[in-house]
């Protein structure tokens, strides 16, 4: 079983709040991810981190924003929410080395905007 | 365009049954196939990886076969069991970057009944 965990679970909040999603995991990874998935619909990249201090958007648009100050840690962070951010977010990681090492996902963050 | 499909959408067998489980990609160049359980509310977790070289690997009562020349994979469960009730995600992944993308599909929703 991974060692990958995300808070809160569940989130409904209204619009305009600042909302962080936390993400931590105690395997020592290098690479970090955030996904978006939407029912019935596939993940969504939209946001990585090779180490501390890299961050790259992914192929999704996301008005969210990530930081990486500690490797276990890889916290997303919505300024204003709104309606159409709802949905779950989910957390990765993998091991620097090895293309073919699977990523270890946490239970996810189900958000919904008032 | 780099597409992964997956068929059936979804799909209901009785427990003790087997299913196959199908996944067509167009991923160029391809690096490798995986297959994820994600059960309701959880976040996927890896079945098998396969990388160009290799036709087949099972985890349990989790078979996956791959065939690179027609891009086409398969993943048989065998006496399907209640716990089996998930969907099941095809991933294939790309050697053009350093990140090694994800391609993933949206899914096969398997229903196990008593």
């Amino acid at each position: 079983e991974a060692d990958i965990y995300q808070t809160p679970r569940y989130l409904v909040i209204g619009t305009g709040k600042k909302i962080t999603l936390e993400c931590s995991q105690t395997m020592g990874h290098d690479k970090m991810y955030w996904y978006q998935q939407d029912p019935g619909m596939e993940l969504h990249l939209i946001h990585y981190s090779y180490g501390v201090n890299s961050t790259e958007k992914g192929d999704l648009s996301s008005e969210s924003t990530v930081s990486r100050i500690r490797t276990e840690h890889f916290p997303l962070t919505l300024e204003s929410a709104r309606p159409s951010h709802t949905s779950q977010y989910l957390c990765a990681s993998s091991p620097a080395t090895g293309v073919n090492q699977p990523q270890h996902f946490g239970d996810g963050t189900r958000l919904s905007i008032l | 365009k780099n597409q992964v499909e997956q068929s059936p959408q979804s799909l209901i067998i009785l427990e003790g049954k087997n299913c196959t489980l199908q996944c067509n990609y167009t991923v160029s160049p391809f690096s490798n196939l995986r297959w994820y359980k994600q059960d309701t509310g959880r976040g996927p977790v890896s079945l098998t990886i396969m990388t160009f070289s290799e036709n087949t690997k099972s985890n349990g009562r989790y078979t996956a076969t791959l065939d690179a020349d027609t891009k086409q994979s398969s993943l048989h469960i065998t006496a399907s069991q209640l716990s089996d009730s998930a969907s099941y995600i095809c991933v294939v992944s790309d050697r053009g970057s350093t990140l090694g993308r994800l391609y993933f599909g949206r899914g096969t929703q398997l229903t196990v009944w008593p």
